[in-house]
């Protein structure tokens, strides 16, 4: 099946300072990727969608200046949690869509990065 | 926004029991999907329904989308100890192929097997 990489799987980093996660499809074109936000014992919160050469979509409640996202080429889209903080300590995961051709085609999740706000 | 309340949160079961977990909604999704999650990874995806009313199954592993839009089941038979997870239903409002929306997900139901 289709292989979505995230990486790094987890990042310790320090109050104040940014953060890069890199989202990855290995074996397909993404034209549209996902960021979701998990925290513990929690549900999966969309944060944004992103298609290819655009701007990215934010929820309803999520900063978007915070949360600067980048989805530059089909293979590669990054999510970078600006002047972090603690309580941006989270589960962050992305997943990955071809477009579909009027089949039924479902987004693959990443293995998820672990952020750990000190 | 729109929500999924999932039950049961968490199941204690003896191996080779079934279980069945449900989602409701209080609007339309039409796209229902099921999926589990092993602790510190991304979900993968078991079951997904795309019409009112069908039924499908995955080996011992079998799901609804309800007639109304707004529910789903997922049974699981002969539980066996690698069943062990948190499964998640996910609605979509979008339907195949054109929709590039996100996914809204239930709060999980934690499956624990006792041996």
């Amino acid at each position: 099946g289709a292989v979505v990489s995230q990486h790094p799987s987890w990042v310790i980093c320090k109050s104040g300072t940014s953060v890069k996660i890199e989202c990855r499809s290995l074996d397909f074109q993404a034209t549209t990727m996902f960021w979701y936000r998990q925290f513990p014992k929690q549900s999966l919160m969309l944060m944004a969608t992103s298609n290819e050469g655009s701007k990215a979509t934010y929820e309803q409640g999520v900063e978007k200046d915070k949360f600067l996202i980048n989805h530059a080429s089909l293979t590669l889209s990054t999510l970078t949690v600006t002047s972090a903080h603690p309580e941006d300590s989270s589960f962050y995961i992305c997943s990955a869509r071809t477009a579909g051709t009027g089949g039924r085609t479902e987004a693959f999740f990443g293995q998820g990065t672990r952020l750990t706000v000190v | 926004g729109q929500q999924l309340n999932q039950s049961p949160q968490s199941m204690f079961i003896q191996e080779g029991e079934d279980v069945s977990m449900n989602c409701t909604s209080s609007s339309i999704f039409n796209t229902w999907l099921w999926y589990k999650q092993d602790p510190g990874e991304g979900p993968v995806l078991l079951i997904a329904l795309y019409k009112a009313g069908e039924l499908t199954s995955n080996g011992r592993l079998t799901a609804q989308f309800g007639i109304t839009r707004k529910d789903s089941f997922l049974n699981i038979s002969a539980s066996i100890p690698s069943d062990v997870g948190i499964y998640f239903c996910a609605g979509r409002v979008s339907k195949t192929g054109g929709g590039a929306d996100g996914l809204t997900f239930g709060k999980g139901t934690h499956l624990i097997i006792q041996p």
